[in-house]
């Protein structure tokens, strides 16, 4: 299994609070993305990572934003939680980036926003 | 337009039965890739197999193949000889060679193996 740890597995926290979410690899992979799932959307990019300090947007970053000070560890933070933010956050990793490329994922954090 | 296109939400299938989950894609890129994922219940994402857009044979792994119909841009996950164990949420997804930063992910199938 790919070496990947998020933190926390489960976290509920009020609307308007800030929170980060942790992704910790041990692969040593350049490349690090955060999706979320939802029912009835499958799971869509947030932001990724090409390298340490070199962050891009995915196809839902609005209210996000991600930092990536080490190669191991990529965050997630929202800023101020929503409700429309409750979701399943995956991280995924991989080695490079390309098309045959398969992503590894995270086991997965449960954010509920009340 | 939707990249990946799963049309059935739930199937059901007996034990050591073969079945097949469809998805069909959208791109216009010549060079892709195709993966198949298992979500059990206990949440993890696994990857199961994956086909190139240039590959001229199915993939195959173990239990698990590829229907890779490239015209009809189509990549059908095929389980053999199905097992409780196969009961999970299985996602197709494709990487493009543009922007091949993202995975697009379809909908999803919830697969039911019936003892």
């Amino acid at each position: 299994d790919a070496g990947i740890t998020q933190s926390p597995r489960h976290k509920v926290t009020e609307t308007g609070t800030p929170v980060t979410l942790r992704c910790h690899q041990t692969e040593n992979h350049r490349y690090m993305y955060w999706y979320r799932q939802d029912p009835g959307h499958g799971l869509r990019l947030i932001h990724y990572s090409y390298g340490v300090k070199d962050t891009d947007k995915g196809e839902v970053s609005d209210g996000y934003s991600v930092s990536r000070s080490k190669t191991e560890d990529f965050l997630l933070t929202l800023e101020s939680a929503t409700s429309s933010q409750t979701s399943v956050y995956f991280c995924a990793i991989s080695e490079v980036y390309r098309e045959w490329t398969e992503a590894f994922f995270g086991q997965g954090t449960r954010l509920t926003v009340v | 337009a939707q990249k990946i296109t799963q049309t059935q939400p739930g199937m059901f299938v007996q034990e050591k039965e073969a079945v097949t989950l469809d998805c069909t894609y959208d791109t216009s890129d010549q060079s892709y890739g195709l993966f198949w994922y298992k979500q059990p219940s206990s949440g993890e994402m696994i990857f199961l197999i994956y086909q190139g857009s240039y590959d001229e044979q199915n993939a195959t792994e173990g239990r698990y193949s590829l229907n890779f119909q490239k015209a009809r841009k189509s990549a059908n996950l095929v389980i053999s000889a199905s097992q409780l164990g196969d009961s999970a949420m299985y996602f197709c997804a494709m990487r493009e060679m543009t922007g091949a930063n993202n995975l697009f992910f379809g909908t999803g199938t919830r697969l039911t193996v019936i003892p």
